[in-house]
């Protein structure tokens, strides 16, 4: 079956700090990605996706990029804020499933001055 | 346009009584869709309406658990009897068509004691 498998958090940072939240997939077929963002007492958005292998998703300085050979879709922000302090989840929806996503369990991110 | 609606935002239930949460699609959107986040884990899916119709139920966790979308329109989800293992936060999300993004509401946070 499907599964997403993504590092456990909290993550704590400082501004402007480099930041990479790993992702790892399994699935049959050609899945998409995605990475969806909680803001605390919103609901989830999508902040980015990939629909096929070396395609690179971006957003609001936000990157990840679908490695088909290491079955990962890590993101990456070169310099975040403190308005990036949020769950983040990494998520999948494989060929024939509709858009029934398969998600991660969340990094809580955490960004102090 | 008004976005995904979830009542309420937060409920607290004693076990074995009995909870309904509604959901207020995008109007116009065909698509609509249930998942869970329980305890800090992964957001499971649970199941997908097209209009009226349950397209896809598999991810339901047990009988006590009854989802209704009359009319096609607002969609409830009813736990009867609760159990403590109910708890967890219940997102509902509207699509318009296939290929179209999910969009996600605020959900629904559920505490069983």
């Amino acid at each position: 079956g499907n599964s997403v498998t993504q590092m456990e958090g909290p993550v704590t940072l400082s501004e402007e700090a480099f930041l990479t939240i790993n992702c790892t997939y399994t699935a049959t077929g050609y899945p998409s990605l995605f990475w969806y963002v909680q803001y605390p007492g919103e609901g989830l958005q999508l902040l980015l996706k990939a629909t096929k292998a070396d395609d690179k998703g971006s957003n609001k300085g936000f990157e990840a990029t679908y490695r088909k050979e290491t079955t990962s879709f890590h993101l990456e922000k070169g310099s975040v804020q403190v308005s990036d302090s949020a769950v983040y989840f990494c998520a999948l929806i494989n060929t024939g499933t509709a858009s029934k996503l398969t998600f991660g369990t969340g990094t809580r991110l955490q960004v102090t001055l | 346009e008004a976005g995904v609606t979830q009542f309420p935002s937060h409920s607290v239930i004693e076990k074995g009584q009995t909870v309904t949460l509604r959901c207020d699609p995008i109007s116009g959107h065909d698509n609509l869709y249930w998942y869970r986040r329980v305890m800090g884990k992964e957001i499971k899916f649970l199941l997908h309406f097209v209009k009226e119709s349950k397209q896809d139920e598999s991810g339901m966790p047990n009988n006590r658990f009854l989802a209704e979308r009359t009319g096609g329109t607002y969609s409830t989800l009813k736990v009867q009897p609760a159990e403590l293992e109910d708890s967890g936060v219940y997102f509902c999300a509207s699509q318009s068509g296939k290929n179209s993004p999910l969009h996600f509401g605020n959900g629904t946070r559920l505490t069983v004691t």
